[in-house]
């Protein structure tokens, strides 16, 4: 079945790091791969996705490339701010299935201090 | 605004006592989800419902259950025989639209049982 692995956490980090959570994937097919932020206290918000291998997103700094020959979909940003600080999920759907449920990863939370 | 709405924000029941918490979606989609979130564990799903009077299982469905019968609405009933019902519970929706994939997420129902 599909599945979906992210580094565990919790990630901390300096104002102005680099970021990157790791987030590999286990698909039967050809999934979307997608990362949504969750802000504490609060439900997910999409982030950014792409649908097909080589594609990349990118949203609010943030960039994730669909590798396929690696299983992978890094999240990555050049210099982190406070308000990055949240729980990052990285999560599969099956390509073309349509309103199948999402699989997600148990999160990453990160954490950036000033 | 379109959007997904949860409520209430907290609840608290006491043991044995069945609780229903709403969702309702302005978004014109076809299906919603129930997730539950524990600490560590990210999501896990309970029900989704593909269209109105139809839903299905999800990993955990065990001690809840749903209703569909409007398409915005899809409330989740939290039985005496979930036997640890303290969690973070998230409502979603999605579009019926082949490769539109993404979910969209209400802002979450805290429910404590004392």
């Amino acid at each position: 079945g599909n599945s979906v692995t992210q580094m565990e956490g919790p990630v901390t980090l300096s104002e102005e790091a680099f970021l990157t959570i790791n987030c590999t994937y286990t698909a039967t097919g050809y999934p979307s791969l997608f990362w949504y932020v969750q802000y504490p206290g609060e439900g997910l918000q999409l982030l950014l996705k792409a649908t097909k291998a080589d594609d990349k997103g990118s949203n609010k700094g943030f960039e994730a490339t669909y590798r396929k020959e690696t299983t992978s979909f890094h999240l990555e940003k050049g210099s982190v701010q406070v308000s990055d600080s949240a729980v990052y999920f990285c999560a599969l759907s099956d390509l073309g299935a349509g309103n199948t449920p999402l699989v997600f990863g148990k999160g990453t939370r990160l954490s950036v201090i000033a | 605004d379109g959007g997904i709405t949860q409520s209430p924000k907290y609840l608290f029941r006491k043991e044995g006592q069945n609780v229903t918490l709403s969702c309702e979606q302005n978004l014109n989609h076809d299906a919603m989800y129930w997730y539950r979130q524990d600490p560590g564990q990210g999501l896990r799903l309970i029900y989704y419902s593909q269209i109105v009077n139809d839903f299905q299982k999800g990993d955990i469905a065990e001690g809840y259950s749903v209703s569909r019968e409007k398409k915005e609405s899809f409330p989740l009933t939290v039985t005496s025989a979930q036997k640890n019902p303290t969690a973070f519970y998230l409502c979603a929706s999605s579009v019926q639209r082949q490769g539109a994939d993404e979910q969209f997420f209400g802002p979450g129902t805290r429910l404590t049982v004392l």
